[in-house]
């Protein structure tokens, strides 16, 4: 089993859509949870941390399930802009911490 | 005002010929790590130093290698590039393992 898995989509939606996102890790011991955005041939982005009481920044909303060793992003009112490749990030705590990403999950929002 | 730079962004390199890789950062972490990121790939972690301390990832080839002479610098040698060693080199950095990382923008890396 991976220590961090996507669906890798792609997601094809249109503008203004909700879009939601799921991943799932391995290791219970893990403490931290990002999201990040990587467009095209860019560095990653950190889009937002994910905190266990959920959290919201504008159009996007994260939440963490610590039982089930998932997190999702969800993304309401979708725009052309957010067309990128969004990765679930996961420190993977315990003697080894370091941050493992997911395979990136493939979001293109049509007109 | 960049806090990771990676230098070069694009490097050309022969078949064979040592390169290596570098990366600055101003933030003062103390966490450093190497990624490599293939086309339509996830970054893959080939290593990483807690302050002085280096963690090398079990699946790194040999043929990578990193030094980390203080702080603010890190390097990636790779010593005999393969064409397969063409990718994506990410340097990131963070305060302690369990914040976010903040990236620089890379150095492409083609092998001829």
């Amino acid at each position: 089993r991976k220590e961090v898995e996507q669906d890798p989509g792609p997601f094809n939606v249109p503008e203004g859509a909700t879009v939601a996102f799921n991943c799932t890790y391995s290791n219970s011991a893990s403490q931290s949870f990002f999201w990040y955005r990587q467009d095209c041939r860019k560095e990653p982005k950190l889009l937002m941390s994910v905190y266990s009481s959920g959290n919201e920044d504008g159009r996007f909303t994260a939440q963490l399930n610590r039982a089930s060793q998932y997190i999702s992003l969800l993304i309401r009112d979708s725009k052309l802009s957010d067309s990128a490749t969004y990765l679930c990030v996961v420190n993977k705590g315990g003697a080894t911490n370091k941050l493992i990403f997911g395979t990136g999950t493939l979001l293109a929002v049509q007109p | 005002d960049a806090m990771v730079i990676q230098n070069p962004r694009y490097q050309v390199t022969q078949f064979g010929k040592p390169v290596t890789l570098s990366c600055s950062q101003t933030l003062n972490h103390n966490v450093m790590y190497w990624y490599q990121q293939k086309s339509s790939q996830a970054p893959k972690l080939l290593f990483h130093y807690y302050d002085k301390d280096f963690n090398n990832e079990a699946d790194t080839p040999d043929n990578f290698q990193s030094r980390r002479p203080n702080t603010s610098f890190c390097f990636l040698d790779i010593r005999s590039p393969g064409l397969g060693d063409a990718a994506m080199y990410l340097c990131a950095t963070s305060q302690g393992a369990s914040t976010e990382a903040f990236f620089g923008q890379g150095t492409r890396l083609t092998v001829v």
